[in-house]
């Protein structure tokens, strides 16, 4: 199994700041299949990425990924208030793996 | 607008039952696969079930193997998932998603979620 540990745990940054996320998989992820969700308390979980760079449907060009192999990471280029979240990155190269989660809160 | 809409949760002791629903609109619900994914309060996203379009593939996480059983009706646009013998330990907030597969090169079914549910919480106490 493909075990994702995301880092930092928790992100303390301001509105405007750039907010840089890892995800790191004890073995490379086939195809780069790679997502990344966003989660705001009491709310379910948003696909952001899919294929480690793909945007979904709606989402910001503020938000993007980048990587390969066994190390991901998701871009917030400058952060918004409603950008303050849990953000979990989720393996499906090999059956499925959700990664710990980042908390990112407001600094 | 893809909606998903879950019910069904509650209360139960150990050792007890509960149907959880999910429905389904705004998209062609019977050509897609379905999954549940819970979430213990402040915790991590786990994977419990999937199915395939007709509903005739299904995939369990090993925890809930013989205890649950999801199904889904194509004609009411709607997913379940059949609780039993629930411990205390299946204690979660259970989301119904739309899942986007694929095969990964074991023949094992994969892939990412792209529409959540607002989720349904089930709590195993006595």
């Amino acid at each position: 199994e493909i075990v994702l540990t995301q880092s930092p745990g928790t992100l303390s940054l301001s509105p405007g700041e750039r907010a840089t996320l890892s995800c790191r998989a004890s073995q490379s992820v086939s195809s780069n299949y790679l997502a990344w969700y966003q989660q705001k308390p009491g709310q379910a979980p948003r696909l952001l990425i899919y294929g480690a760079f793909m945007r979904a449907t709606g989402i910001a060009d503020r938000f993007s990924g980048s990587g390969s192999g066994t190390d991901f990471t998701l871009t917030i280029s400058r952060l918004e208030p409603e950008d303050f979240a849990v953000y979990y990155c989720q393996q499906y190269g090999s059956s499925f793996t959700f990664g710990p989660g980042t908390k990112v809160d407001i600094k | 607008e893809v909606q998903l809409v879950e019910s069904g949760g509650g209360l139960v002791q150990p050792g007890g039952s509960l149907r959880l629903s999910c429905a389904a609109s705004g998209f062609s619900f019977s050509t897609y696969w379905m999954s549940w994914v819970r979430q213990v309060p402040g915790k991590g996203l786990e994977l419990v079930a999937n199915i395939n379009e007709d509903g005739s593939e299904k995939y369990y996480v090993d925890s809930v193997k013989g205890r649950f059983t999801i199904s889904r009706d194509n004609a009411k646009q709607s997913l379940y998932l059949q609780m039993n013998k629930l411990r205390v330990e299946d204690t979660s907030v259970y989301y119904c998603a739309r899942l986007r597969y694929w095969y990964d090169s074991s023949g094992s079914i994969s892939g990412y979620f792209d529409y959540w549910g607002q989720g349904t919480l089930v709590t195993v106490s006595s």
